[in-house]
């Protein structure tokens, strides 16, 4: 995960936006990914970008990628308790996922 | 069915023990994966199997042996573990369909306890 980095922790409270962000270090990933991982569970894939897009939106989730800068966000539109969980983005360079170290969101009522 | 189903979901074993843990998926994926993740910790990748055949080994030691009898089932075989051993251990597959995007599906994993 060192070439993937991301924030340890972020709060917010219930009802507000999250933003998590991610500083990846391969240009060649053809893809982006975010995936959510709650306690005791395995990985969920929650969205991925191609990396020709500046943006996708999906329901309450908005990733915005920035190539230039290698830099993802992934944004949470009125988060809920339920979105309390660990986030990793992945690149994939070639066809494994390298993953950052994970953000713990706490979502605070 | 989109799941990937790992069993057990808890195992303690002592140094001496043999052990396997047990992946399943009907999903069709031809690519599956074990991965180990400490708490707090993003996933490492162990091995990868490609149609059936080993096609990645992360320089995991001997200790552990992986095995895929068919392109629905994966185990990993554990023998003579060391505490430090002790981790989260997770199987995804995903259906080496789409070209570079390789959207993994992982299952709830097994946790392990190396006493």
């Amino acid at each position: 995960g060192e070439d993937v980095e991301q924030s340890l922790f972020l709060s917010v409270r219930e009802g507000d936006s999250s933003v998590i962000n991610c500083t990846y270090t391969d240009s060649s990933s053809t893809y982006l990914y975010w995936y959510k991982q709650e306690p005791g569970a395995g990985l969920q894939l929650l969205t991925y970008i191609f990396s020709n897009m500046d943006m996708k939106q999906d329901q309450r989730l908005t990733v915005l990628l920035n190539k230039k800068d290698k830099h993802l966000s992934l944004r949470i539109a009125d988060t809920q308790t339920g979105d309390s969980a660990i986030y990793f983005c992945a690149e994939s360079p070639g066809r494994q996922l390298t993953f950052g170290s994970g953000t713990q969101l706490t979502v605070l009522p | 069915d989109t799941e990937v189903t790992q069993t057990p979901k808890h195992l303690v074993m002592g140094m001496t023990n043999k052990k396997s843990l047990k992946c399943e998926q009907h999903m069709g994926h031809r690519a599956m994966y074990w991965y180990k993740q400490k708490a707090k910790k993003p996933p490492e990748l162990m091995f990868v199997y490609s149609y059936e055949k080993l096609s990645i080994n992360e320089s995991v030691p001997s200790r552990f042996s992986p095995e895929c009898p068919n392109s629905s089932l994966l185990n990993l075989h554990l023998h003579a573990l060391q505490p430090e051993d002790s981790a989260l251990y997770l199987c995804a597959s995903s259906p080496l369909r789409d070209g570079t995007n390789e959207k993994l599906f992982f299952g709830s994993g097994t946790q392990l306890s190396v006493l």
